[in-house]
């Protein structure tokens, strides 16, 4: 299957600071790729769709300015979390369709002290 | 709005019995596609199976095979032989039509217990 990776796999950030989460698809392209949110032992939460070349479709609740999406090409989209607070601390996935399925990547754990 | 329901939080099977995982959905639509994706403590989500809406035949990946039960809109995951590494969160996934670009519909997961 497509391979998905994401970076880093494990983030540590003291409240108030930016991060930003790195998606790829390594061996295809995905012209749409999705975020997802899960916490522990509960499903995943679509969080927006990130479309290249126009703007990222966020799902109700999710505030937009602070989840800062990027498409910027056909292999790579971004999750930046502006302004973290301990809130924010969770699991944060990406997908990539490709071949009639979607593709996740390895997932990345946030942590705000 | 579609909606998965995965009725069973945990499960538990012996090791290299069969264990059957449940899945209803609820859709208008008549193309959709159907997923099982498995979540060990890795988290890694890994794809198990895909079922066709338009396809009557079950689909079937070495020992996971599928019972799709479209007009009681059921699609359950069947595990034969379970291994101590079949042990995982296993979600029952809904998308509409045929494009891969679609989002994802999950259920809130069933946990997997692999007794050696």
């Amino acid at each position: 299957g497509a391979v998905v990776s994401q970076h880093p796999s494990w983030v540590i950030c003291k409240s108030g600071t930016s991060v930003k989460i790195e998606c790829r698809s390594l061996d295809f392209q995905a012209t749409t790729m999705f975020w997802y949110r899960q916490f522990p032992k509960q499903s995943l939460m679509l969080m927006a769709t990130s479309n290249e070349g126009s703007k990222a479709t966020y799902e109700q609740g999710v505030e937009k300015d602070k989840f800062l999406i990027n498409h910027a090409s056909l292999t790579l989209s971004t999750l930046t979390v502006t302004s973290a607070h301990p809130e924010d601390s969770s699991f944060y996935i990406c997908s990539a369709p490709d071949t009639g399925a979607q593709y996740f990547g390895p997932g990345t754990r946030l942590t705000v002290l | 709005a579609q909606t998965v329901t995965q009725s069973q939080p945990e499960m538990s099977v012996q090791e290299a019995e069969t264990v059957t995982l449940s899945c209803t959905y609820d859709t208008s639509e008549s193309d959709y596609y159907l997923f099982w994706y498995k979540q060990p403590p890795s988290r890694q989500m890994i794809l198990v199976i895909r079922q066709e809406a338009y396809k009557q035949q079950n689909a079937t990946e070495n020992r996971f095979s599928v019972n799709f039960q479209k007009a009681a809109k059921s699609f359950s995951l069947k595990i034969s032989d379970s291994q101590l590494g079949d042990a995982a969160m296993y979600f029952c996934a809904y998308r509409d039509g045929d494009n891969a670009g679609n989002m994802l519909t999950f259920g809130g997961g069933t946990r997997l217990m692999v007794k050696p």
